[in-house]
């Protein structure tokens, strides 16, 4: 069975600080996909990043960047110089090679960031 | 951009009715999905869809719900009888590659 654990609950940092929220995953399947999305206090929630499970290379995006690394099942999700704008839940969600699978999310870790 | 739209943003209900949520998906995607999101709670999988038929759905899209796309750009869940618990927000997602999914804003529907 496939598991998303997203062991930090709530963050709580001051703007300029950086943070990262942590993913751990568990799946049996040797090809699969890994995801973040943001969920702003509006409710919608927003694609920020997939990485299939052959690319190990990290990614960064203005702010944001990721580590993925196999070896320890996880898929850490970093924001650089926080932003108040950045005050969200954000989710982990883990999906396998498969066209129109489903998602398994993660509980999401509520990231606030004060001014 | 494109984007999902799902319709309408909150509905109120009666415990017992019929509701039918809708969503109109990233035209020429194929893959179209429904999850939930319980107030607080991580995102459920409900259903997936393609090929005009279910291809997928968890033990929680049991025979109360069902799922029609029933013109070229509408795709909609129905809750035949409503019940409290069903209180949730209801997002729409749709995928070209059926692997990526794309989210409409959510449906927030509550069961009085």
């Amino acid at each position: 069975a496939q598991k998303v654990t997203q062991a930090q609950t709530e963050i709580s940092v001051v703007e300029k600080e950086d943070v990262t929220l942590d993913c751990v995953y568990e799946t049996r399947d040797t090809t699969y996909y890994l995801f973040w999305y943001k969920q702003p206090p509006s409710g919608e929630l927003v694609f920020l990043i997939r990485r299939n499970s052959f690319d190990e290379q990290n990614e960064i995006s203005g702010r944001y960047s990721w580590n993925f690394q196999k070896s320890t099942s996880s898929f850490n999700f970093t924001i650089t110089a926080s932003q108040v704008v950045d005050s969200a839940v954000y989710f982990c969600a883990l999906s396998l090679n498969q066209a129109g699978t489903a998602l398994i999310f993660g509980k999401g870790t509520t990231l606030s960031v004060s001014s | 951009e494109p984007e999902v739209t799902q319709t309408p943003s909150h509905q109120v209900t009666q415990m017992g009715q019929e509701v039918i949520l809708r969503c109109v998906p990233i035209s020429n995607h194929l893959y179209f999905y429904w999850y939930r999101q319980i107030l607080g709670q991580k995102v459920e999988f409900l259903v997936s869809f393609y090929n005009n038929e279910i291809s997928e759905k968890s033990e929680i899209f049991d025979d109360q719900f069902s799922v029609e796309r029933p013109d070229g750009s509408n795709f909609t869940l129905k809750i035949r009888s409503t019940k409290l618990e069903d209180s949730a927000m209801y997002f729409c997602a749709s995928s070209g590659s059926g692997v990526e999914a794309f989210f409409g804003q959510g449906t927030r529907l509550t069961v009085v």
